[in-house]
């Protein structure tokens, strides 16, 4: 099992939909979560962390599970410019290493 | 610089050769990460640093990948005789201080072995 998986889609939706991903994670000892945007042959780019309580910006919330291990990224009224892929990073401690795992992310297509 | 600057963005190099990969990190930035990306994957971790100090490597894939940072600056990947499993995009992140902070990504050295 991979420790952090995602569906990799691709995800077809029409503007204006409202769109969830989820991600999981298997390490309990993580710490750090977040979501990066990666559009077509560009860097990541931080979308937004991930707390216990959830976290919203915008049309973009986070929410995270610790009992599940699991996290989820929800877009509503989604735009045009909201389709690339959704990476979600997990990053855990033990000792002096820190292990930051990505999943392979989820492909998001938003059609007019 | 305002972000992080990598160079050069593209490296071509035949089978065999040695190549540097050069990451110029957000200034104050404490940590510094190498990833490689291949194509449709997400990033895999390579190496993490804490100022100098290499902090993990377990992800460097062998013993012809060295990466180093002398002054706590600017960071070097080294790949030894390049093979063609090599190709792929390395990524650089700076974080103001731990890996549990945000980082913030170069635009990548795109690495073609041939």
């Amino acid at each position: 099992r991979k420790e952090v998986e995602q569906d990799p889609g691709p995800f077809n939706v029409p503007e204006g939909a409202t769109v969830a991903f989820n991600c999981t994670y298997s390490n309990s000892a993580s710490q750090s979560f977040f979501w990066y945007r990666q559009d077509c042959r560009k860097e990541p780019k931080l979308l937004m962390s991930v707390y216990s309580s959830g976290n919203e910006d915008g049309r973009f919330t986070a929410q995270l599970n610790r009992a599940s291990q699991y996290i989820s990224l929800l877009i509503r009224d989604s735009k045009l410019s909201d389709s690339a892929t959704y990476l979600c990073v997990v990053n855990h401690r033990a000792g002096n290493n820190r292990k930051l795992i990505w999943g392979l992310g989820t492909s998001l297509a938003v059609n007019p | 610089g305002a972000g992080v600057s990598q160079s050069p963005r593209y490296k071509v190099a035949k089978r065999g050769q040695d190549v540097a990969l050069r990451c110029d990190p957000i200034s104050g930035h404490v940590s510094l990460f190498w990833y490689q990306q291949a194509l449709g994957q997400g990033p895999e971790f390579l190496t993490y640093f804490q100022n100098e100090a290499q902090l993990d490597k377990s992800g460097l894939p062998s013993d012809r990948f060295f990466a180093e940072r002398p002054e706590g600056s600017v960071s070097t990947l080294k790949i030894q005789r390049t093979q063609q499993e090599d190709s792929a995009v390395y990524l650089c992140a700076s974080s103001l201080r731990d890996g549990n902070q945000p980082q913030h990504f170069g635009d990548g050295t795109r690495l073609s072995i041939l």
